[in-house]
């Protein structure tokens, strides 16, 4: 099965700076690629996705990047604010199976004013 | 529309009572999901509804009951939970059960076992 690896597990930030948050999936037949931002308390909600047809996609200050070829993909956060302060979750979905997918571990950013 | 609800939204049970856990989703999607959430943990899936069949039940124990009674509604019946059964329980769903499908997920039911 799919093994996705999230790192770091906490990142901390000035207001300001930019934020990376980098995952690794196993299974090359994973084509999509959705990233959850987790506030407390809250529901994970969709922030930006990626499908394997495309290397880069921005929303405004996020972006994603992916790399097939290595097997990996990045959140990037531009300028952040306080907040974008959250746990954020990468995912990795097979293109067969299940289509479930997996998730990583999590990334607690937080944003210092 | 991307609006997934649930209810109730806190639950608190003894470990002798029988509870239920409602989603109700209006966005014509066909596949809807039950997760388990810990703390500062990602969603740990427990079972997949496809067109109102049961697809996926990831070996959870039978004190778990799901139910779709339509393509809009799913529950999650509690019987003799433990407290370490304890978590946020989201529910979700997505167009469909197929590759690229983006899940929604609910509020969540924050549900404390005593």
């Amino acid at each position: 099965g799919e093994n996705v690896e999230q790192h770091p597990s906490t990142l901390s930030v000035q207001e300001g700076d930019s934020a990376v948050i980098k995952c690794t999936y196993s299974d090359s037949a994973s084509n999509y690629f959705p990233w959850y931002k987790q506030e407390l308390g809250k529901r994970p909600q969709l922030i930006i996705d990626i499908r394997s047809n495309v290397g880069e996609k921005k929303d405004q200050r996020i972006a994603v990047t992916l790399n097939k070829t290595a097997k990996h993909f990045s959140l990037h956060i531009t300028e952040t604010q306080p907040e974008d302060s959250a746990v954020y979750f990468c995912a990795a979905s097979p293109a067969g199976g299940s289509y479930i997918p997996t998730f990583g571990r999590g990334t607690s950013l937080i944003v210092h004013p | 529309d991307t609006e997934v609800t649930q209810t109730p939204k806190h639950l608190v049970m003894g470990m002798t009572n029988k509870k239920s856990l409602k989603c109700e989703q209006h966005m014509g999607h066909r596949a809807m999901y039950w997760y388990k959430q810990k703390a500062k943990k990602p969603p740990e899936l427990m079972f997949v509804y496809s067109y109102e069949k049961l697809s996926i039940n990831e070996s959870v124990p039978s004190r778990f009951s799901p139910e779709c009674p339509n393509s809009s509604l799913l529950n999650l019946h509690l019987h003799a939970l433990q407290p370490e059964d304890s978590a946020l329980y989201l529910c979700a769903s997505s167009p469909r059960q197929g590759s690229g499908n983006t899940i929604y997920f609910g509020e969540g039911s924050w549900l404390t076992v005593v």
